[in-house]
């Protein structure tokens, strides 16, 4: 099985900072990466898929880089709503494995 | 609008079973992969198994041999049915339905949209 690791967890901030989130694959997986956003009792949201593709109706603050094994999720100016633990996900091989999560907390 | 709701959960002795259900509305059901992923209290997002249009099934090593996924297309409905249940399987069980996009010329897919989840709670 492919090995998400995520970094860092969790992750202090302040609203209007630019917030970068890293995953590692244990191998390469090309662009085949997704990335979540969860809010505390509620179900995951897709924000980006194919690595850098932006998922309709999700803010243009949020962008997603990266291929083979290192991945960026990053927040432009980070607002209040934002607050919430991301997961990475790898779609290059079954099981579809995610990262662990990073947790953006209020600074 | 695209539409997934689970049921089903609830309160298991160790050893015991249940069947949970996710209920499909707004898209062509038949046509989508479909999917169950679990969150433990507190803890990530674990894929469980899933179930193509094709009804070609892949499981998670973690539950091969104590979970079936079925779907059934009339009724526009996934299951999953959860047998020998461990203190371990005590966790919200989302259905997530899989789709797929063309970026370029590669496909690709992920998860979208996901239920709203059913607790789970496996305890004597």
């Amino acid at each position: 099985d492919i090995q998400m690791t995520q970094s860092p967890s969790p992750l202090s901030a302040s609203v209007g900072d630019r917030v970068t989130i890293t995953c590692r694959a244990s191998q390469s997986i090309g662009s085949y990466l997704n990335w979540y956003q969860q809010k505390p009792g509620k179900a995951p949201k897709v924000l980006i898929y194919a690595a850098s593709s932006l998922e309709s109706g999700v803010p243009l603050r949020f962008s997603g880089s990266g291929s083979g094994t290192d991945f960026t999720l990053t927040i432009s100016s980070l607002q209040p709503e934002d607050f919430a633990t991301y997961y990475c996900q790898q779609s290059y091989s079954t099981p579809q494995t995610f990262g662990q999560g990073t947790k953006v907390e209020i600074k | 609008e695209v539409q997934l709701v689970e049921s089903g959960g609830g309160l298991v002795q160790p050893g015991g079973s249940l069947r949970l259900s996710c209920a499909a509305s707004g898209f062509t059901f038949s046509l989508y992969t479909m999917n169950w992923v679990r969150q433990a209290p507190g803890k990530g997002l674990e894929w469980l198994s899933y179930i193509d249009s094709a009804s070609s099934i892949y499981y998670a090593d973690s539950v091969k041999g104590r979970f079936t996924i079925s779907r059934d297309n009339a009724k526009n409905s996934l299951y999953l049915q959860l047998s020998g249940l461990r203190d371990e399987d005590t966790a919200v069980y989302y259905c997530a339905r899989g789709v797929k996009g063309i970026v370029g010329t590669l496909s690709f897919n992920w998860f979208d949209p996901w239920g709203q989840g059913t607790l789970v709670t496996v305890s004597s």
